[in-house]
């Protein structure tokens, strides 16, 4: 089967750094997404990764090792709208998008 | 400028009472996607168009019909909503042209489902 795991939830504290890990196990690999997802609101994409290492923007970087089927999210200077939940999705081999159920973090001030 | 634009944002009906929601966009993407998700879950894929494409997920009951009359609009129709039905239904689009891993989908606000 397939299989995406993240944790449940996490707390971070405002200002602080936060690596929110995804593993993966899929029929095959065409890439990987991380999604933020406010409360009630739908989910806006932040980062794709295809090929292995450290993609950066801003205050938010990706990280994937497709060997070990592992990503994370790198979030720095935590904001408190930075508040929400974060998904990771696996791109399998038949272009389908597999979703993790994310991992909802807290900021705290 | 909204994109993907979902009607209503919050929907009530009653056991049984077929439900109609509704999604257009402004992008002229290809794909558009129907997504239900329940709290604290993955979005769940229950069917996309590509183009006219119609593709249902295996699982997505027989309850749950989709329409595409053009390339703007998608309407999910629930024939006869059971309890286990409430959940923030997502429409999302992408562009579905050239190399199909690497494109995001794009999603509306979502339509939350209660059943009364």
């Amino acid at each position: 089967g397939q299989n995406i795991d993240q944790p449940t939830e996490m707390t971070a504290t405002e200002g602080a750094i936060v690596q929110i890990n995804c593993t993966y196990q899929t029929s095959g690999f065409n890439g990987l997404f991380w999604y933020q997802q406010h409360a009630g609101e739908a989910p806006t994409f932040l980062s794709y990764n295809v090929l292995d290492g450290l993609e950066e923007k801003g205050r938010f970087s990706s990280f994937l090792s497709r060997s070990k089927g592992y990503s994370y999210l790198l979030l720095k200077e935590l904001q408190m709208k930075d508040s929400a939940s974060y998904l990771c999705a696996v791109v399998d081999s038949n272009y389908q998008l597999i979703w993790g159920a994310g991992t909802k973090l807290i900021i705290k001030p | 400028d909204a994109m993907v634009i979902q009607n209503p944002r919050y929907q009530v009906t009653q056991f049984g009472k077929p439900v109609t929601l509704s999604c257009s966009q402004t992008l002229n993407h290809n794909v558009m996607y129907w997504y239900q998700q329940k709290s604290s879950q993955a979005p769940k894929l229950l069917f996309h168009y590509y183009d006219k494409d119609f593709n249902n997920e295996a699982d997505t009951p027989d309850n749950f019909q989709s329409r595409r009359p053009n390339t703007s609009f998608c309407f999910l129709d629930i024939r006869s909503p059971g309890l286990g039905d409430a959940a923030m239904y997502l429409c999302a689009t992408s562009s579905g042209e050239g190399d199909a891993s690497n494109q995001p989908q794009h999603f509306g606000d979502g339509t939350r489902l209660s059943i009364l």
